[in-house]
């Protein structure tokens, strides 16, 4: 099916561990976005890529890694868990090129961490 | 730096009632505004998404109108169910042409929705 998915759904890990977050899309957008979701912060951006091999820091990057060696992947790696990263992580893509077109965000149905 | 804010963060209405939620920005240099919906445990799913050069959109009970000048969006839902009750969130993108950073959206925190039976 076309669209935008995110493995696991659910994942709870310990303190120091390495953790890899999943986003797959079907419809070769350019652009991809890593959130994260906490109450009484809102949706905030970790990590955006432009196009395969192009990544760069949103608002909180530390403590997160991203690659983009093909373009309908966005994988998000914490390196070392903190429980400060528990939280509700969405993925988003829209297509490109710059300043064209509606470029409406479309996310994935999010991955819930628990960190212990 | 850009903020969004959206007021209420709770709303709560007997069903088959007109209402509006509000949206507002700091920076009126913006491309586009979009609102979502998000239900409990789920992802977020567009609603609307307004460019600068317009006014409002509409989608079925949706309308949502935009003011950039005065940094202010409202999404107006008509005739209210049970089946609306969500969190509605605006987000704003900056202006183009300003680099891959152009695409990051700006997120209010949400209105949480419960339409009453």
């Amino acid at each position: 099916d076309a669209g935008i998915t995110q493995s696991p759904r659910y994942k709870i890990t310990e303190t120091g561990r390495q953790v890899t977050l999943m986003c797959h899309q079907t419809w070769s957008h350019s652009y991809m976005f890593w959130y994260r979701q906490d109450l009484g912060h809102g949706l905030r951006l970790i990590y955006y890529s432009a196009a395969a091999d192009i990544t760069d820091k949103g608002e909180v990057p530390d403590g997160y890694v991203v690659s983009r060696s093909k373009t309908e992947n966005f994988p998000l790696t914490l390196e070392s868990a903190t429980r400060s990263q528990t939280s509700v992580y969405f993925c988003a893509s829209t297509w490109s090129p710059a300043g064209v077109g509606n470029n409406e965000q479309f996310f994935g149905p999010g991955t819930r961490l628990t960190v212990l | 730096k850009q903020e969004v804010t959206q007021i209420p963060a709770a709303l709560s209405v007997p069903e088959g009632e007109n209402l509006v939620l509000n949206c507002s920005f700091t920076d009126s240099a913006i491309y586009n505004l979009q609102w979502f919906r998000q239900d409990p445990g789920k992802g977020l799913t567009s609603l609307l998404l307004i460019q600068s050069s317009q006014r409002e959109q509409t989608s079925g009970r949706l309308n949502a109108s935009l003011d950039k000048s005065s940094g202010r969006s409202t999404l107006y839902i008509a005739a209210s169910q049970p089946g609306d009750s969500a969190t509605y969130l605006c987000a704003v993108r900056p202006t183009p042409y300003s680099g891959a950073g152009s695409y990051q959206l700006t997120f209010g925190k949400g209105t949480k929705l419960s339409v009453i039976p």
